[in-house]
């Protein structure tokens, strides 16, 4: 298994473009999550999804996107990038228990993103 | 609103040393789940252990242990025995289940950066 994978590793980006972050797991997790960790202010979720076909937002979803077509797949889009979105970007999925709650997040290794 | 604290930004010690990490909560919900996870220097996160706020035992393994207080609201961390590969930072995390059928938000602590040293 690899678990969850994160595409690309590394960007830089230009103010005003545009890109979409890839994360595949392969746990048949219900569960998908997005977030941002900046320095000094841990990890913050932005969107996050319970299914497919279904996303919500989470505390800092200004300026981001997200898709969840597949079961396996949750992509984090970024339509107008600017530098204050620079930072490392994980995701993450889990399991569902029984009361609905979900078990431990198993993260991706990160993508470092810089927006100039 | 649920927050996690990690009072200590950063922590040196020298090697075989014991250390604890801190870690501070607030939530309204009387049921929860607490997290720790670490970041080493290669930056992926790493699940340590979760505890449900129903069980209080303390929790050991190997070198690291756990010691959960709801009187208090602390779940502190202690490595024993400290060795450099425990270099890392150190994530406390906390899920509510305030929304039935929502999935549980884990919301981090800051985290601490511990620094072994030879």
């Amino acid at each position: 298994n690899a678990g969850v994978t994160q595409t690309p590793k590394f960007r830089v980006l230009k103010t005003g473009q545009s890109m979409t972050l890839l994360c595949a797991q392969d746990m048949n997790h219900e569960y998908m999550y997005w977030y941002r960790q900046d320095p000094g202010m841990g990890l913050r979720l932005i969107h996050y999804s319970v299914g497919e076909g279904t996303t919500a937002k989470g505390e800092v979803p200004d300026g981001y996107n997200v898709s969840r077509l597949k079961k396996q797949n949750f992509l984090l889009g970024l339509e107008s990038a600017a530098p204050s979105q620079t930072s490392v970007y994980f995701c993450a999925s889990s399991f569902v228990l029984r009361d609905r709650s979900s078990y431990e997040q198993y993260f991706g290794p990160g993508t470092r993103l810089t927006v100039t | 609103a649920q927050k996690v604290t990690q009072a200590q930004t950063e922590i040196s010690v020298v090697e075989k040393e014991d250390v604890t990490l801190d870690c501070v909560y607030e939530t309204r919900d009387t049921t929860y789940y607490l997290f720790w996870y670490k970041q080493p220097p290669s930056g992926e996160l790493v699940f340590l252990i979760r505890r449900n706020s129903f069980d209080e035992q303390n929790e050991i393994s190997g070198r690291y242990s756990w010691n959960f207080q709801k009187s208090t609201s602390s779940f502190n961390f202690t490595i024993t025995a400290s060795q450099v590969v425990d270099s890392a930072v150190y994530f406390c995390a906390l899920s509510d289940l305030t929304n039935t059928g929502t999935a549980s938000k884990l919301t981090f602590g800051t985290g601490t950066r511990l620094q072994v040293t030879l």
